[in-house]
């Protein structure tokens, strides 16, 4: 079966430093992935996504970046956090036109 | 643009009663995937119940079902006999074949709350 895992679980971070955020998908092969920010009390906002290996498309222009070095990587980049990238990040895969299975998120808070 | 719309930011239902979240979405295509999601406090979002466009049939899982109606564009969900663990955001979302590589379009969520 598949799984997909996030780290990390929570972050805390001051406004300026650098960010990484990583997801990982088991038991399956050239997946789509997704990274998701979640304001509180809103929805979901789709930031990237990639339909394989160094292949990303951003949906929302910011100072935030994403790379799939791997099949089965995804990374959330920022060389610089500001306080309005707070927010719960969440990482998806799927296979392409079907449903997206949700990693458990990573809370970061800028400071 | 393709658009997700929930109405009731909030719901309440007592337990073992029947709830009914509403959604309505705008798109082009002919082709599309309907879906609720549900994310309960522990944030991880997961997936109650899918629904394909040309499927005349509404989809149904366990308690939960939705009732589709294509011309209105609407896609409400039914939860029967409401439990405790029912408690959570629901979003309902809409994916296009075409265009975008599988992206989900999700409306703002509805928050449900179950009484014991």
């Amino acid at each position: 079966s598949q799984t997909i895992h996030q780290w990390p679980a929570t972050l805390v971070q001051p406004v300026g430093s650098p960010l990484s955020l990583e997801c990982t998908v088991e038991g399956t092969s050239n997946p789509n992935l997704y990274w998701y920010r979640q304001a509180a009390g809103r929805g979901l906002q789709l930031l990237f996504y990639s339909v394989g290996i160094g292949q990303i498309s951003s949906e929302v222009p910011q100072n935030l970046s994403a790379s799939r070095p791997q099949d089965r990587q995804f990374i959330l980049s920022s060389k610089k956090l500001l306080l309005s990238d707070s927010g719960f990040y969440l990482c998806a895969w799927s296979t392409a036109y079907n449903e997206q299975f949700f990693g458990p998120g990573t809370r970061l808070t800028v400071l | 643009a393709q658009t997700v719309t929930q109405s009731q930011p909030e719901m309440s239902v007592q337990e073992a009663e029947t709830v009914t979240l509403s959604c309505t979405y705008d798109t082009s295509e002919s082709d599309y995937y309907l879906f609720w999601y549900k994310q309960p406090p522990s944030r991880q979002m997961i997936l109650v119940i899918r629904q394909e466009a040309y499927k005349q049939q509404n989809a149904t899982e366990n308690r939960f079902s939705v009732n589709f109606q294509k011309a209105a564009k609407s896609f409400s969900l039914k939860i029967s006999d409401s439990q405790l663990g029912d408690a959570a955001m629901y979003f309902c979302a809409c994916l296009n074949y075409g265009g975008s590589q599988g992206n989900l379009i999700f409306g703002k969520g509805t928050k449900l709350s179950v009484k014991p």
